[in-house]
């Protein structure tokens, strides 16, 4: 019931790609649905978030699309570039945050 | 501000020895995190404090984990004695308004317990 199911564990896109990486949670009681951002050596950003009463949330070149009913949510980044390469995780929090296993991703220039 | 403060950033120690990270997080946060982070298990809490009281230290592996923070600008996560199976990334982060909020993560410590 805890779990936060990601995929796929690495992807790798063109330049101008539009990578897609998926999560599936189980809690109904999680509220809050972020997607860090891990660069090697460093310390998991935040990058986007949403909250289950929304949809859809854009941010830049970053989209989240959630699915409350599936329990489903995902990140698209749009215009991918070289320098997003980068870990990402998605997570889901009632008051604590529980992460997916990660997504690592390369864009190829 | 300077972020969140871990250190040391790498430690390496032998099977037994006590080992104390160290977090001084964001002024003003008043909720601190402690993550753990491996390829096998990922990112898991290990414990969070929220005006320096610990609030849910359920994710802490066993009685040889303990964590405190004494005042608002400094935490410790300890382990004593260590084992090989310690070795990973640890990560302190701070929060203005807790786990759904944004957590700003420190650039974490990674312990080799040989």
């Amino acid at each position: 019931q805890q779990q936060v199911k990601q995929s796929p564990q690495s992807l790798i896109v063109q330049k101008g790609g539009i990578p897609i990486i998926n999560c599936a949670y189980e809690n109904t009681a999680f509220d809050y649905f972020p997607w860090y951002q891990q660069f090697p050596g460093k310390g998991p950003a935040l990058l986007i978030a949403i909250r289950p009463d929304v949809s859809e949330k854009k941010e830049g070149r970053f989209t989240i699309s959630f699915n409350k009913s599936a329990k489903q949510f995902s990140l698209h980044i749009m215009d991918s570039q070289p320098g997003d390469s980068a870990t990402y995780f998605c997570a889901a929090s009632r008051g604590k945050l529980i992460f997916g296993q990660g997504t690592e991703l390369s864009v190829k220039p | 501000d300077a972020g969140v403060i871990q250190s040391p950033r790498h430690e390496v120690t032998e099977m037994g020895q006590e080992v104390t990270l160290r977090c001084k997080p964001i002024s003003g946060h008043d909720y601190l995190f402690w993550y753990r982070q491996t390829m096998m298990r990922g990112l898991e809490l290990l414990i969070y404090f929220n005006n320096n009281v610990p609030i849910d230290d359920s994710g802490m592996p066993e009685d040889r984990f303990s964590a405190k923070m004494p005042n608002a600008s400094f935490s410790t996560l300890k382990i004593q004695p260590s084992e090989p199976r310690d070795s990973a990334v640890y990560f302190c982060a701070s929060s203005l308004w807790g786990g759904d909020n944004e957590q700003f993560f420190g650039p974490g410590t990674r312990l080799t317990v040989l």
